[in-house]
């Protein structure tokens, strides 16, 4: 009975490269919430994903920034060119459904460039 | 001003000592959310309450809808209870949710 999974933990990448974090959900969840989490500061909503289809990617920022979550496999959320700015710990969340149920959240990725 | 504050932002209690976090919000809710963070480590959802009142151990979070506020009570604090305590909300216009800065309890043996 796994709970949400991220990997990897720990990610080092040097700036430009690419940033690929990968999501599984928790069995029977189609719902999948990506956070971000900045040093020394809160937790921000970035994107919101069912199976397939992007809900809600108001919190993304406009360029580099990608999410999927497709049919098979687990939801990616994809950095290209890193910035050190992107320096960040990554956290995954799946629910369910939409309606008001719990969200249960992955252990994260961090995310380092140099 | 941000649209989740918590507060305090630093706690420092010793065993045995009765915790109170509070949160206040500004916006319509569909449910809050009590979250734990330990250092280097995942989130834990600890509660998810859209009125009243909700006990799991030594744990109760309630909430007044009216006010737009919440509070976490840690009962008989322990060492082990020393982490981030983030008070998040699901707004009702939306699916994200919106997190509060957190409050960094640290409990004294």
């Amino acid at each position: 009975n796994a709970g949400v999974m991220q990997n990897p933990r720990h990610l080092v990448r040097r700036r430009g490269q690419e940033a690929r974090l990968r999501c599984s959900p928790m069995k029977g969840h189609s719902h999948v919430y990506w956070y971000r989490q900045l040093p020394e500061e809160g937790l921000k909503f970035m994107v919101y994903l069912q199976k397939e289809n992007i809900i809600d990617e108001s919190g993304m920022p406009k360029e580099r920034f990608s999410a999927e979550f497709p049919k098979e496999g687990p939801s990616i959320l994809r950095i290209q060119q890193v910035v050190r700015g992107d320096s960040a710990a990554y956290f995954c969340a799946s629910s369910p459904t939409f309606s008001n149920q719990p969200q249960h959240f992955g252990d994260g990725t961090r995310l380092s460039i140099l | 001003k941000n649209e989740v504050e918590q507060s305090p932002q630093n706690l420092t209690a010793q065993e045995g000592e009765f915790i109170t976090i509070n949160c206040s919000y500004s916006v319509g809710i569909s449910a809050l959310h009590w979250l734990q963070q330990h250092p280097g480590g995942g989130i834990v959802s600890l509660f998810m309450l859209s009125s009243g009142k909700k006990k799991h151990g030594r744990l109760i979070a309630t909430i007044n809808i009216q006010e737009k506020h919440s509070s976490l009570h840690i009962t008989a604090s322990h060492p082990r209870d020393s982490a981030v305590y983030i008070c998040a909300v699901r707004e009702t216009s939306g699916s994200r949710l919106t997190f509060g800065e957190g409050t960094q309890l640290t409990v004294n043996p």
